[in-house]
């Protein structure tokens, strides 16, 4: 089945470390997005990508960086320099024109 | 004020109960509205997707778009405790991805 998958589910940050988020889709979309999910906000866009070595910085990308080598893959990386890193992260992917978003089952990433 | 703004609930109905749920937004230029469900801890799921004023259904569900009153709704009839999830409404001037925005969701529980 098509879908997008994102690993891990469950993420924990010590202060001061850089971690990888992973974004995975089948579905041969050529734009994928990064989004944060705080409580009683909307989903927020941190990059975004519409073809392959080609990304744009969203509303939120400070403390972020992410590469696009394939059209299947969107790693997120929340640096250190992200001073608030506690959010439910959601990856996701469209054609382009979109006509909607298809999402990934996110990670959860909490500082200890 | 808010770009997009929904009521966030929570929204308690028994089963069997019509469920209406809303969306204002302030940018006129928007033309393509959507509606996501979103299962806790999980990725949201696009449900109804429209272009422009109208209604538009599909199964339990119907999607209407009131541009003039800058208000968009999403009914369920025939509510099930399956239902019971948060709702978010997005909306854009284009079809591109990048330019959604996200209301913050109306968490909706149906009760059995």
């Amino acid at each position: 089945d098509g879908g997008i998958t994102q690993s891990p589910k469950y993420l924990f940050r010590k202060e001061g470390q850089n971690v990888t988020l992973s974004c995975e889709q089948n579905l041969n979309h050529d734009a994928m997005y990064w989004y944060r999910q705080d409580p009683g906000q909307g989903l927020r866009l941190i990059y975004y990508s519409q073809i392959v070595n080609d990304f744009q910085k969203g509303d939120i990308a400070e403390g972020y960086s992410v590469s696009r080598e394939k059209k299947e893959s969107f790693p997120l990386t929340v640096t250190s320099a992200q001073k608030n890193p506690t959010a439910f992260y959601l990856c996701a992917s469209s054609r382009a024109p979109a006509g909607g978003y298809t999402f990934g089952s996110g990670t959860r990433l909490t500082v200890v | 004020q808010k770009e997009v703004e929904q009521d966030p609930g929570p929204l308690s109905v028994p089963e069997g109960a019509i469920v209406s749920l809303n969306c204002t937004y302030s940018n006129s230029a928007f033309q393509y509205f959507m509606w996501y469900r979103q299962y806790s801890r999980k990725g949201p799921e696009l449900l109804m997707y429209t272009y422009s004023s109208g209604n538009k259904e599909d199964g339990r569900f119907t999607a209407q778009v009131d541009k003039s009153s800058k208000y968009i709704s999403l009914f369920i009839r025939d509510s099930q405790p399956s239902d019971s999830a948060t709702y978010l409404c997005a909306m854009s001037f284009d079809n591109y991805g990048q330019n959604f925005v996200f209301g913050p969701g109306t968490r909706l529980s149906v009760l059995p």
